[in-house]
């Protein structure tokens, strides 16, 4: 079945550490996205691609960085330099503006 | 102000009721209108499309938007305990090609009571 798959569900970070989090899909989606979500503040978009080796800043792209070697795949890191990490992230794709967004099933990353 | 507006709730029925769930929008270019519905610690799920104004009608559930008054809406019929999740909307607008942003709203929390 095709989908996106998010890895790890839960991830725990020491401060000052880098962390990768991953996003494959199947769907052959051109377009992938990456959200951050906490409590009362609904999606916030932190990067998104429109097509492989390119991708744009999004709303609270500060202390992070992406990758868009390949079509299926889009890793998030979470750097050293984002002062408040901990929260629920969530990949996801499409293919056009009209048949909105397939979601992965998130990473909950937890700073310690 | 914001270009989506979504009353956050707690929204709080009982078993078999009707629910209106609404969202308000200040970007008259937004052409597609979605609600997701998520579960808690999941990903939000696509649960109603609706491409400019109108209804749509998918078993329990009625999307309406109505693009002059910029609002819409998400009615569940006969809620159930397994609806009780959070649902946001989200919109796009019919911009140029490769731009495929979506706007959501913060959510509504619903809770059914059996």
């Amino acid at each position: 079945d095709g989908g996106i798959t998010q890895s790890p569900k839960y991830l725990f970070r020491k401060e000052g550490q880098n962390v990768t989090l991953s996003c494959e899909q199947n769907l052959n989606h051109d377009a992938m996205y990456w959200y951050r979500q906490d409590p009362g503040q609904g999606l916030r978009l932190i990067y998104y691609s429109q097509i492989v080796n390119d991708f744009q800043k999004g709303d609270i792209a500060e202390g992070y960085s992406v990758s868009r070697e390949k079509k299926e795949s889009f890793p998030l890191t979470v750097t050293s330099a984002q002062k408040n990490p901990t929260a629920f992230y969530l990949c996801a794709s499409s293919r056009d503006r009209g048949n909105g967004y397939t979601f992965g099933s998130g990473t909950r990353l937890t700073v310690v | 102000q914001k270009e989506v507006e979504q009353d956050p709730g707690p929204l709080s029925v009982p078993e078999g009721a009707i629910v209106s769930l609404n969202c308000t929008y200040s970007n008259s270019a937004f052409q597609y209108f979605m609600w997701y519905r998520q579960y808690s610690r999941k990903g939000p799920e696509l649960l109603m499309y609706t491409y400019s104004s109108g209804n749509k009608e998918d078993g329990r559930f009625t999307a309406q938007v109505d693009k002059s008054s910029k609002y819409i809406s998400l009615f569940i019929r006969d809620s159930q305990p397994s609806d009780s999740a959070t649902y946001l909307c989200a919109m796009s607008a019919h911009s140029g090609a490769g731009s495929y942003q979506l706007t959501f709203g913060k959510g509504t929390k619903l809770s059914v009571i059996p």
